[in-house]
């Protein structure tokens, strides 16, 4: 099975902060990956697809690269509403797997 | 509009079984696959099992094979999962996500609220 690693696992930044969330896959998933945004008590969110294509409604502020084994969700400017905790999944087998998350704290 | 709703979660004890339902709307439930994802308290996700549109290809993390059955029924637009022999580690909150593709699983676009299973004794 192919085991997704994020890191850092929690990360402090302040309003306005660029913020880079990396995620590596033990083997390659190709583009087969996604983001998610999950905020307390509430079901993720889908931010990002196919490595690199925001999904509808998505703030162009979030965006996505990689391919292979490593990825990266960059925040260009982060906003109150980002503090949250974000989540890659790989899709490239039938086993999915999610990374462990990254929180975004203040 | 999309909505999940799941049901069927509670206390259970280990050893027991227990069937969660979700109920779909405001899309064509036949055409796309389903999955069941859980978190347990504090933790991240896991994805569970995932079933295609059709019903006929279902594939399960290796935590749950041989314990949990997921099912569906497109007449009634409801997604199941069957999960027997529970363990504590079982204890999550298990979450209905509907995925973009049909036959082939892959990522999810909308999610239920949750239901929480706990297995205790």
């Amino acid at each position: 099975d192919i085991q997704m690693t994020q890191s850092p696992s929690t990360l402090s930044a302040s309003v306005g902060d660029r913020v880079t969330i990396t995620c590596r896959a033990s083997h390659s998933v190709n583009t087969w990956l996604a983001w998610y945004q999950q905020k307390p008590g509430k079901a993720p969110n889908l931010l990002i697809y196919q490595a690199s294509i925001l999904e509808t409604g998505v703030p162009s502020r979030f965006s996505g690269s990689g391919s292979g084994t490593e990825f990266t969700l960059t925040i260009s400017s982060l906003q109150p509403d980002d503090f949250a905790t974000y989540y890659c999944q790989q899709y490239n087998t039938y086993s999915l797997a999610f990374g462990g998350g990254t929180k975004v704290e203040i | 509009e999309v909505q999940l709703l799941e049901s069927g979660g509670g206390l259970v004890q280990p050893g027991g079984s227990l069937r969660l339902s979700c109920a779909a709307s405001g899309f064509t439930f036949s055409s796309y696959a389903m999955s069941w994802v859980r978190q347990a308290p504090g933790r991240g996700l896991e994805w569970v099992s995932a079933i295609s549109g059709s019903g006929g290809s279902t594939h399960y993390a290796d935590s749950v094979k041989g314990r949990f059955t997921i099912s569906r029924d497109n007449s009634k637009s409801t997604l199941y999962l069957q999960m027997n022999s529970l363990r504590a580690e079982d204890t999550a909150v298990y979450y209905c996500a509907k995925d973009r593709s049909f036959g082939v699983v892959t990522y999810f676009d909308f999610w239920g609220q949750g239901t929480l299973v706990t297995a205790s004794s």
